[in-house]
């Protein structure tokens, strides 16, 4: 079974602050997706990464997909009580036959006020 | 909004019954998947129809089944159940032509099943 781990698994932080979350694995990805969820709701697609190296922005939101396609990162600046959530990384392995993802437990996020 | 409907928003039955969610893509997507949510397992892909065939399986249990129709609606069968099923389920499309490496795939809102 292949293992996709995210750090830490909870946050909270206080509102202006900037903090980053974790994605790692033993095996390569060829594609990696980022999802925000929000209690009782389906998770929402923010980014995805194919490229080693690649680095996205979705304005306070910064996505680095590391250079071996193991491992991403998830950086947010100022954050915002409105980015409180789950925050889910998601990978497509290389051989992996399936189209299903694999989804890492998640990073609960809350930024209080 | 996904545009990515599932239904039942909530269902309720008990243990040993048999229930069925319903799943309508985005329109012009090809491909539907199935996932499980729970609190300890996280989110756990069970299964993928595309254009109406089965294209790939991951940690479905034999009492849980699945079909895509003409239409490319998609139903989730779950029978005998336990209380170990109660969990979120979830419903994803994509258009399933993206090619190997990008599996963008768009979330529905979720059933929750409660076993009791």
């Amino acid at each position: 079974t292949q293992l996709l781990e995210q750090s830490p698994q909870f946050l909270s932080i206080q509102e202006g602050e900037n903090l980053t979350v974790y994605c790692n694995s033993s095996s390569v990805f060829s594609s990696l997706q980022w999802y925000r969820q929000e209690p009782g709701e389906g998770p929402v697609l923010l980014v995805t990464v194919v490229t080693g190296g690649e680095v996205k922005k979705l304005k306070r939101l910064t996505f680095q997909f590391g250079d071996a396609r193991k491992d991403s990162s998830l950086h947010i600046t100022a954050a915002q009580p409105g980015d409180t959530g789950l925050y889910l990384c998601a990978g497509a392995y290389e051989g992996g036959g399936a189209d299903g993802l694999t989804f890492g437990k998640g990073t609960h996020l809350i930024i209080q006020p | 909004d996904s545009g990515v409907t599932q239904t039942p928003k909530h269902l309720i039955t008990a243990t040993g019954q048999r229930v069925t969610l319903r799943c309508s893509p985005r329109s012009g997507d090809l491909s539907v998947y199935w996932y499980q949510q729970s609190l300890d397992q996280g989110l756990q892909f069970l299964i993928q129809y595309y254009n109406g065939e089965e294209r790939a399986k991951g940690n479905i249990l034999e009492r849980f089944s699945a079909q895509q129709f003409p239409d490319l609606h998609s139903e989730l069968n779950l029978s005998s159940l336990e209380l170990g099923d109660s969990a979120l389920y979830f419903c994803a499309s994509s258009d399933g032509t993206s090619g190997g490496s990008l599996y963008e795939q768009y979330f529905g809102p979720g059933t929750r099943l409660t076993v009791t």
